[in-house]
């Protein structure tokens, strides 16, 4: 386990369908956090997790959006009925706490809603 | 509202020469601060990460500054390479609310040869 794996790497859906996406982050990491980035702007927080209890949501998430860490490992982020406007990239990451070096990304899912 | 502000938003270098980028930010309470580089397409990869107490760090020829007193934070690249394209994204860390990052908007580097 090199590294935080996110799948699919890319995503394209019609408006109004729903997406599920996979984050396995690190093994030894108990925290995993979502984040989206839009085009040409830096990551947005949306929630995270330490093991299975999700300890923080952000406005952001709004009720189409719900994530889930049932096991404390991988994780799924799922999007109902989606818009136009929750296009963008989908980052995962993974840390340790008392270990920021650890602090680590995934490559993201770019989802394009049409 | 902890913030993150970055200038410029954009700069074109030519190979082989510095440049530097900056950082202002208003999070607080103040965990270290961390820059970040991200390929177009790419997840965010750390480049340098200091707390309160350390005011200089170099990862080869990246070196960044911190200044926590004025909250302004720099990085500077030497010798850029065309593979230095990319955006640079300053990011703070909270001691609150599980270590959660504050990003800034990222800088967009481009080295043309």
């Amino acid at each position: 386990d090199t590294g935080v794996s996110q799948d699919p790497r890319h995503k394209i859906t019609k408006r109004g369908q729903n997406v599920t996406f996979r984050c396995d982050p690190i093994s030894e990491h108990n925290r995993l956090y979502w984040y989206r980035q839009t085009l040409g702007q830096g990551p947005e927080f949306l929630t995270y997790f330490q093991n299975e209890a999700q300890l923080e949501k952000s406005r952001l998430l709004s009720d189409r959006f719900s994530a889930e860490r049932p096991k404390g490992s991988f994780s799924t982020l799922e999007i109902q009925r989606t818009e136009q406007g929750d296009s963008a990239m989908y980052l995962c990451a993974s840390s340790s706490p008392g270990t920021d070096y650890g602090y680590t990304f995934g490559s993201g899912t770019r989802l394009t809603v049409v | 509202k902890n913030q993150v502000e970055q200038s410029p938003q954009s700069l074109i270098i030519l190979e082989g020469k510095n440049c530097t980028l900056q950082c202002n930010y208003t999070v607080s309470p103040f965990s270290n601060l961390r820059w970040y580089k991200q390929d177009t397409g790419r997840g965010p990869v750390s480049l340098t990460i200091m707390t309160f107490s350390e005011n200089t760090k170099s990862n080869g020829r990246y070196t960044a500054t911190l200044d926590a007193d004025t909250k302004q934070s720099s990085l500077h690249i030497t010798a850029s390479q065309l593979s230095d394209s990319a955006s640079y994204i300053c990011v703070v860390s909270t001691e609150a609310a599980g270590n959660k990052l504050t990003f800034g908007g990222g800088t967009r580097v481009l080295v043309k040869p």
